[in-house]
């Protein structure tokens, strides 16, 4: 069966420093790896994806993904905090059998604050 | 490009009353999903539809629950004699095509609460 894992309800970074959220899957086949982001009140935005090649993904708003297939894990980080990036992070994972479904599987998400 | 619609934002009803939520995806996309997320839950999976199919609808309630993406006009998330376990937020996402690869994106929500 496909789960996520995100193993920190929250996680507490001061402005401009390093952050990292956390995201380990479980699929049969290949993953397909997917980062949102949930401000109040708002939908979900995507910020990036893993679906092959470089295990370093770049997306929106600075931030990046790393995809480690031997720790099944797809980490969200970023360089420095600003805080307009406290929000709700979800990690999402597909997986494919050749003609499955492509509903998304959530993680329970990782609430971000960042602190002046 | 507008992005996906979904209306209403808000949406109030008594126990036993219907709730009928639209969706409208992104020009272009003719592949819908509808997600629902309780409070301090994540988002589930409910139905996947296509114009005039139902792809998957392993997430749907058996009972109560019905959606529909006609060939003309938006995609309708049905819900029939509501009760308070219903209240949620409701959340449609379109993609282009069938491919696992794309990304689906969200539209701003539905949410519903019943009195």
């Amino acid at each position: 069966a496909q789960s996520v894992a995100q193993p920190e309800d929250q996680v507490n970074v001061a402005e401009g420093n390093p952050l990292t959220v956390k995201c380990t899957y479980s699929v049969s086949g290949n993953p397909y790896l997917f980062w949102y982001v949930q401000y109040p009140n708002r939908g979900l935005q995507f910020l990036l994806k893993y679906i092959t090649g470089d295990n370093l993904v770049k997306g929106s708003y600075g931030f990046e993904a790393e995809f480690n297939k031997s720790q099944t894990s797809f980490h969200l980080k970023k360089p420095s905090a600003l805080l307009s990036d406290s929000a709700l992070y979800f990690c999402a994972v597909r997986g494919y059998y050749g003609g499955a479904t492509n509903k998304l599987i959530f993680g329970t998400g990782t609430l971000l604050a960042v602190q002046p | 490009n507008a992005g996906v619609m979904q209306n209403p934002r808000h949406l109030v009803r008594r126990r036993g009353q219907e709730a009928r939520l639209r969706c409208s995806p992104m020009k272009g996309h003719s592949h819908v999903y509808w997600y629902r997320q309780l409070p301090e839950e994540g988002l589930k999976f409910m139905v996947y539809l296509q114009k005039e199919n139902i792809i998957d609808e392993s997430g749907m309630p058996k009972e109560r629950f019905s959606a529909e993406f006609p060939k003309e006009g938006p995609s309708i998330l049905r819900i029939q004699q509501v009760v308070r376990g219903d209240s949620a937020a409701y959340f449609c996402a379109s993609s282009p095509g069938t491919s696992p690869q794309e990304t689906q994106y969200f539209g701003p929500g539905t949410r519903l609460l019943v009195l």
